[in-house]
């Protein structure tokens, strides 16, 4: 019954790294996005894709890059990690045009220190 | 700044009692509007979903919406403790589904 998957549920790192967050679904969903949740904040989009090889910025896209290579996987790179980065990342996918055939992945706690 | 609003909560509902949450929007071009249970250190799980003014029921869940007030709304029936949770609600302008979320309704049932 796996929908959608993402690489690490935790994940802690160093202020500077590259770090790669990886979501991969099996429903052949065409678009595919990052949000970040942090407490009072709810969910902010970082990016978007809606066909491979296309990306689209969210609302808070600084610091944070993307990549749609193909159809089901879709990464986010954080080019130099820094302590504000820290929060919980969640993939989610959707199908044009029938939005209530959508699915988050279980989230990455992304500590930096 | 497009934005979503939620009462933060908690909202302490008893048990067997009806939960009522609240969620405006700002951008009038909003087409599709969502509810989301998230337990802790869980992801959000879509509850219901609704896109036309009036009401929709599924179960002990009724979404209701007015766009004219720019307003949704979701009503939990008969609510039971695993109904403890955040409440997200969330609108969308386009058919590809990218959401404004609001920061969530905590709601906690007591026996």
């Amino acid at each position: 019954d796996v929908k959608v998957t993402q690489s690490s549920r935790y994940l802690v790192k160093r202020t500077g790294e590259k770090v790669f967050l990886e979501c991969v679904q099996d429903m052949d969903h065409e678009n595919m996005f990052w949000y970040r949740q942090d407490p009072g904040l709810g969910l902010r989009l970082i990016y978007f894709s809606y066909d491979v090889k296309m990306k689209e910025k969210g609302d808070i896209p600084e610091g944070y890059s993307v990549s749609r290579e193909k159809k089901e996987r879709f990464s986010l790179i954080l080019e130099s990690a820094s302590t504000n980065q820290t929060s919980m990342y969640l993939c989610a996918t959707t199908r044009t045009g029938a939005l209530d055939e959508q699915y988050f992945g279980p989230g990455t706690r992304l500590t930096v220190t | 700044q497009k934005e979503v609003e939620q009462n933060s909560g908690p909202l302490s509902v008893p048990e067997g009692a009806i939960a009522s949450l609240n969620c405006t929007y700002s951008d009038r071009g909003s087409q599709s509007f969502f509810w989301y249970r998230q337990y802790s250190g869980k992801s959000p799980e879509l509850i219901m979903f609704i896109y036309s003014n009036g009401d929709k029921e599924d179960g002990r869940f009724t979404a209701q919406l007015n766009k004219a007030s720019q307003y949704v709304s979701l009503l939990i029936r008969d609510s039971q403790p695993s109904d403890s949770a955040t409440y997200l609600c969330a609108a969308s302008t386009d058919s590809w589904g990218k959401f404004q979320f609001g920061a969530g309704t905590q709601v906690v049932v007591t026996p």
